[in-house]
């Protein structure tokens, strides 16, 4: 099956640092990728979307220049949250949709950020 | 706007049959999937279906009415690491993904 990976997997940082998360599709070439915030025992909750060599599109309330986002290529996409506050910390997964196909989502494994 | 629903928790016993309902109302539909979280992983691919009908994969099928608005996951011959929660997600415009508030399975002995 298609393989997505994140980088890092954890992240504990202190306040007002920038993280950024890379999210690639391994064995596909993905034309858009997905960015989720998922708060503890609570559902999947859509970010962005991101579309390669085109800029994000933001959901409501998701402030665009605290994450920063950047699909170089087909197969890589970024995630920066920039001065990251406690509030942010959370787990981050991006999922990648194939090109052809029924544009299943496969997901990455997740990066778990902690801010402290 | 978009709205699906999903019960929030659910028990069933080992080699039992288990039904997790999702019902939703889109604005447009490319297609339901359904996928399996285990706490602190990411979702795993379980199913997809975009005519109505049952669509059956091992131990698990999935079934879908779009007149209706209405699918469910069905899940047979429970095992124990079936415990974990489960997505019903709705595929809008340009790939996107609308997941439930999701249904957290727990498979006693």
């Amino acid at each position: 099956g298609a393989v997505v990976s994140q980088h890092p997997s954890w992240v504990i940082c202190k306040s007002g640092t920038s993280v950024k998360i890379e999210c690639r599709s391994l064995d596909f070439q993905a034309t858009t990728m997905f960015w989720y915030r998922q708060f503890p025992k609570q559902s999947l909750m859509l970010m962005a979307t991101s579309n390669e060599g085109s800029k994000a599109t933001y959901e409501q309330g998701v402030e665009k220049d605290k994450f920063l986002i950047n699909h170089a290529s087909l197969t890589l996409s970024t995630l920066t949250v920039t001065s990251a506050h406690p509030e942010d910390s959370s787990f981050y997964i991006c999922s990648a949709g194939a090109v052809v196909g029924q544009g299943t989502q496969y997901f990455g494994p997740g990066t778990r950020l902690l801010v402290l | 706007g978009q709205n699906i629903d999903q019960p929030t928790e659910m028990t069933a016993t080992e080699g039992a049959i288990v039904q997790i309902n999702c019902t939703y109302q889109t604005s447009g539909f490319n297609g339901l999937f359904w996928y399996q979280q285990h706490a602190g992983e990411a979702p795993t691919f379980l199913s997809y279906n975009v005519l109505d009908g049952l669509e059956e994969k091992g131990r698990f099928s999935s079934f879908l009415s779009r007149s209706k608005g209405y699918s469910y996951l069905l899940l047979k011959e429970l095992q124990m690491k079936d415990s974990a929660s489960y997505l019903c997600a709705v595929k809008s415009a340009g790939n996107m993904l609308t997941f439930g508030g999701g249904t957290r399975l727990m498979v006693k002995p």
